[in-house]
């Protein structure tokens, strides 16, 4: 079945510094990706929509400077935290729909930041 | 923003008792979804009922929906404490395309 990889699955930085973090459809074309962030003990929340080759579409509330989101291609769509601070730390995860009704997501990031 | 409103927020029971989950969501739905999550980990699909259908059944699984009370239900027959885990439901929502939105979640506890 459709399988989405998700990198890294942890990750702890610095305040201050950029982390990436990297989805990719290994067995179908992703020509959308979708991005949530979980706190602890809550929901998923939609952060932003990345579609290949366009700009990202991002949710109310979300800084889209500082959650760069780029789909260069079908296979590959990526997130990255600029200038992180303690209150980023979270746990993202991506989605991508595979066709009717189905999603396949992610296994997550979680990320801290010291 | 959340779509769905899940209750309760934290369910205990003790193993092979059935547990059920609700959903509410708040505008007009394609189709709604349940996932499960187990505690920091990515999500399982375990369910998806179409607006026009009204009940589903998957193993132990028994999802309804009433559209007319935009509102879902979650029921996990002769629980396991295997089944411990966070369950949402996710709607994708008339006009909104395949965006998917989660409720707040609940937290099942099977205890042996």
């Amino acid at each position: 079945g459709a399988v989405v990889s998700q990198h890294p699955s942890r990750v702890i930085c610095k305040s201050g510094t950029s982390v990436k973090i990297e989805c990719r459809s290994l067995d179908f074309q992703a020509t959308t990706m979708f991005w949530y962030r979980q706190f602890p003990k809550q929901s998923l929340m939609l952060m932003a929509t990345s579609n290949e080759g366009s700009k990202a579409t991002y949710e109310q509330g979300v800084e889209k400077d500082k959650f760069l989101i780029n789909h260069a291609s079908l296979t590959l769509s990526t997130l990255t935290v600029t200038s992180a601070h303690p209150e980023d730390s979270s746990f993202y995860i991506c989605s991508a729909p595979t066709g009717g009704d189905g999603y396949t997501f992610g296994s997550g990031t979680r990320l801290t930041v010291v | 923003s959340q779509q769905g409103e899940e209750d309760p927020q934290a369910l205990s029971i003790q193993e092979g008792e059935n547990a059920t989950m609700n959903c509410s969501y708040k505008t007009s739905i394609n189709n709604l979804q349940w996932y499960r999550q187990n505690s920091g980990r990515g999500l399982v699909h375990l369910i998806l009922i179409r607006s026009n259908e009204r009940e589903k059944h998957s193993g132990r699984l028994r999802v309804t929906l009433d559209t007319s009370k935009k509102s879902s239900s979650l029921l996990i027959t002769a629980s396991r404490a295997a089944d411990t885990a966070s369950y949402f439901c996710a709607t994708t929502i008339t006009g909104g395309g395949n965006k998917l939105t989660f409720g707040t979640g609940t937290q099942l506890k099977v205890e042996l």
